[in-house]
């Protein structure tokens, strides 16, 4: 079966650090993989998505970024993190086929101080 | 543009049915989905409708689509306690693989 799985599950980091979240997929292959935000009081805010290694699509421009260094790796990063970063980072998977279901790993709160 | 509206709060007593409505804007939408996320935690696929559907039923929730409108809803029938969470909508827009959510419903059943 496949399982996702995000890291850290909280984060406390002070504005101007850096930043890496982690996500990895088990029992697939080939997996479209996707970063979204959820911040308090807000919807789901899509950042990244990736159909492929190394193939990163960003739909929000701002001080994130994403890498996809294995085939069921996603990795969120960003240089120095700003008080507006704050939120919970979800990490999604799907098979591929345009109308299939999200998968989604558990989160990462962070909190920027 | 792309842009999936909910209404923000919706509160029902244990029993009623619940309806959560939903407005998308990508007319080529082919599948159009409803999540539920429960406090804390990440989403979990409640039930979707294919865009050629106008109803679709699993137990006790109905889907409701109206393609003309552009007007997704979800029926949750006899409303339990456990079904309080945010509910969010969402649809894939036409010819990509990006999924769009709506900002989310929070449900609070009263008991």
């Amino acid at each position: 079966s496949q399982t996702i799985h995000q890291w850290p599950a909280t984060l406390v980091q002070p504005v101007g650090s850096p930043l890496s979240l982690e996500c990895t997929v088990e029992g697939t292959s080939n997996p479209n993989l996707y970063w979204y935000r959820q911040a308090a009081g807000r919807g789901l805010q899509l950042l990244f998505y990736s159909v492929g290694i190394g193939q990163i699509s960003s739909e929000v421009p701002q001080n994130l970024s994403a890498s996809r260094p294995q085939d069921r790796q996603f990795i969120l990063s960003s240089k120095k993190l700003l008080l507006s970063d704050s939120g919970f980072y979800l990490c999604a998977w799907s098979d591929g086929g345009r109308g299939s279901e999200q998968y989604f790993g558990p989160g990462t709160r962070l909190t920027v101080t | 543009g792309e842009d999936v509206e909910q209404s923000l709060f919706l509160s029902v007593r244990e029993g009623d049915s619940s309806v959560i409505n939903c407005t998308y804007t990508d007319s080529s939408s082919t599948y159009l989905y409803w999540y539920k996320q429960e406090p804390g935690a990440g989403l979990q696929l409640l039930t979707y409708i294919f865009s050629n559907m106008d109803m679709k039923q699993d137990q006790r929730l109905t889907v409701l689509l109206n393609k003309k409108d552009k007007h997704l809803s979800l029926r949750i029938a006899d409303t339990q306690t456990g079904d309080s969470a945010i509910y969010f909508c969402a649809e894939i827009v036409g010819g990509t693989y990006k999924y769009i959510f709506g900002t989310g419903t929070r449900l609070k059943v009263l008991a």
